[in-house]
């Protein structure tokens, strides 16, 4: 098991294009989280997955992110025209729903838009 | 709304006392706390979970936990240099339902640990 994945390390895009990230979690976890971390923040919710199931997505979130978890593996996040508010570093992390409901991060992807 | 909230810091502790860093949470329903240590430029790391009231220990670090009083801590003995960084509070709130749900972070306390 080589733990949560996530591509690509560092995303550096113009204000108003749209971006991608990837996230693998660790292969028998069936929840998946997201995340957005500015600096001096803690991790801020974006939304989460239960297999491929989106059980919650944070209010805070506007219309121009959308994440898909489509075989309940894999994840994508995606975020369109972005503004320069976007840059953040983003979180992935995974979990068990049974006991020992521990989450473990993937390395991040820092985004930068300019 | 569900909160996790912790003394933002800096906390300052010379090198071998002892750091101590709590945290509240909003919703007596919660079932699972966790502490992540997060260096700066990197993910946040999972030290220690809990989930039972009480004290749970990893080598220098205790866990704490008061559902009564809503509270968690960490303490971390014979703190080190190398523990210098941002410690997360986590906290898997259930849903209405009983089942797990959101995992939700304060913002962190920043210690450093001072040779």
């Amino acid at each position: 098991d080589t733990g949560v994945s996530q591509d690509p390390r560092h995303k550096i895009t113009k204000r108003g294009q749209n971006v991608t990230f990837r996230c693998d979690p660790i292969s028998e976890h069936n929840r998946l989280y997201w995340y957005r971390q500015t600096l001096g923040q803690g991790p801020e919710f974006l939304t989460y997955f239960q297999n491929e199931a989106q059980l919650e997505k944070s209010r805070l979130l506007s219309d121009r992110f959308s994440a898909e978890r489509p075989k309940g593996s894999f994840s994508t996040l995606e975020i369109q025209r972005t503004e320069q508010g976007d840059s953040a570093m983003y979180l992935c992390a995974s979990s068990w729903t049974g006991s020992g409901t521990e989450a473990f991060f993937g390395q991040g992807t820092r985004l930068t838009v300019v | 709304q569900k909160e996790v909230e912790q003394n933002s810091g800096p906390l300052s502790v010379p090198e071998g006392a002892i750091a101590s860093l709590n945290c509240t949470y909003s919703d007596r329903g919660s079932q699972s706390f966790f502490w992540y240590r997060q260096y700066s430029g990197k993910s946040p790391e999972l030290i220690m979970s809990i989930y039972s009231n009480g004290d749970k220990e990893d080598g220098r670090f205790t866990a704490q936990l008061n559902k009564a009083s809503q509270y968690v801590s960490l303490l971390i003995r014979d703190s080190q240099p190398s523990d210098s960084a941002t410690y997360l509070c986590a906290v898997n709130y259930r849903n209405y339902g009983g089942s797990q749900g959101n995992l939700i972070f304060g913002k962190g306390t920043k210690l450093s640990v001072k040779p």
